[in-house]
Formats: structure tokens, C-alpha cells, sequence
């Protein structure tokens, strides 16, 4: 099956910098790969995804990017705020509707002001 | 905006309790799933349902099952709790077909098994 590699665990940077969470996948045929935050007390929530035909996304300051050569694929936020803070997890799947999500472990981001 | 509901928001159990957990969902979605959320481990597909009265084994049904006789109802049952199954329960629901994999999750149960 899916193996999905993250990093890192967790990450803290200063308001207005940059964070970068990496995942690797295994399976070649996974061609989905949403992000999802969770936020404390709060189930996870989908914030961007990206398809096996697209090598980028950007979606105001969060960005995903996707090298399916080398099986991996990583969450860009720039000008990082304090409501950033959250567990963030990536997941792939092979994208049919049939098809189910394997998670990474989830880094811990911790934005300080 | 969808609304996926979990019944209890913390649930205190003992070992070699029955324990059910109930997800309901509003927005008519054919698929339901139940995950397991441990520290360090990320989430764990226990078992997940395509539509009503069908179920799938995820990747550690060991000590659970679910039912699914309605479908915006979706339960997780553990047989026999044991303290190994402290942990985060998340429910979620997606609908079917081609570009519609966004799952939307509830707010968990954090069950504690004494």
C-alpha cells in the first residue's frame, strides 16, 4: 500500500517568514495529494490540493508544489501569521472516487508574533 | 456548509465496555469514513463505507466495527474496549465520483479508556 513520509514534526518561525512542510509518497500511481490544517479542538480541514498533471498550485500565500519524478511534494506559506499556527497534514491517493487517503504524520507549525 | 456531527466530544470508557460511536452527516454523502488520531502516528483509516449497509476494512480494523443503516449515519463500535484504544476518533464524509475526493471532518471524540 501507500506509504506517506513527512517533514518535518514540527516546525516554529517568526511571523512574516516562510514555512516549508516536505512529504514523500511510495506508490506511483497516486496522483492526489491534498493539505489539510487542524486547528486545536478542531477536525482537520482541506486548505489546497494538487493533481498528478499540475506541477503547481497557489492559492493566496499557501503554495503546493509536486515532483512526481522523484515522489514527492511540499506546502509552501509565505508571510507566515499567528492563525497559521495549526498541525498540517499531507495525504495521497489515487484519486478516483472509490479511492481513500493515506496521511502523512502531520507537522506541528507554531507561528510566534 | 456541511456539518459533520460526532456525538461526544470526550468520552471516558472501561475496559471490556461496549463503546459506540455515532458520526451524522447533512449534506448527503454516499461515503463515510472513521480515522484514528495518535500523537505521532498522523490518522489511521480504521473503516470507511461507500453507501448504506457497506463497509470496508481500513488499515487497522482490528477491535472495531461500524454500521452504516442509514446514510447519514455512520457508527464506530468497539466491541471490547481496551486502554490501547485511548486515542482521537475523527469521523468524515465525502461525496462520490471523479474530482470530489475533499473529505470534511468532524471535531472528534477523544475516548479515554480506563
Amino acid at each position: 500500500g501507500e506509504n506517506v513520509e513527512q517533514h518535518p514534526s514540527t516546525l516554529s518561525v517568526q511571523e512574516g517568514d516562510s514555512a516549508v512542510i516536505k512529504c514523500t509518497y511510495s506508490d506511483s500511481a497516486s496522483n492526489y495529494f491534498p493539505w489539510y490544517k487542524q486547528e486545536l479542538g478542531k477536525g482537520p480541514q482541506l486548505i489546497i490540493d494538487i493533481r498528478s498533471n499540475v506541477g503547481e498550485k497557489k492559492d493566496q500565500r499557501i503554495a503546493v508544489t509536486l515532483n512526481k519524478t522523484a515522489k514527492h511534494f511540499s506546502l509552501h506559506i509565505t508571510e507566515t501569521q499567528p492563525e497559521d499556527s495549526a498541525v498540517y497534514f499531507c495525504a495521497a491517493s489515487k484519486g478516483s472516487g472509490y479511492s481513500t487517503l493515506t496521511f502523512g504524520k502531520g507537522t506541528m507549525l507554531l507561528v510566534s508574533p | 456548509d456541511v456539518k459533520v456531527t460526532q456525538s461526544s466530544r470526550y468520552l471516558v470508557k472501561r475496559t471490556g465496555e461496549k463503546v459506540f460511536l455515532e458520526c451524522v452527516q447533512d449534506m448527503d454523502h454516499e461515503n463515510m469514513f472513521w480515522y484514528r488520531q495518535d500523537p505521532g502516528l498522523g490518522l489511521r483509516l480504521i473503516y470507511f463505507s461507500y453507501d448504506v449497509k457497506m463497509k470496508e476494512k481500513g488499515d487497522i480494523p482490528e477491535g472495531y466495527s461500524v454500521s452504516r443503516e442509514k446514510k447519514e449515519r455512520f457508527s464506530l463500535i468497539l466491541e471490547s474496549a481496551s486502554t490501547n484504544q485511548t486515542s482521537m476518533y475523527l469521523c468524515a464524509s465525502r461525496t462520490t465520483g471523479a474530482n470530489n475526493e475533499k473529505l470534511f471532518f468532524g471535531s472528534g471524540t477523544q475516548l479515554s479508556v480506563l
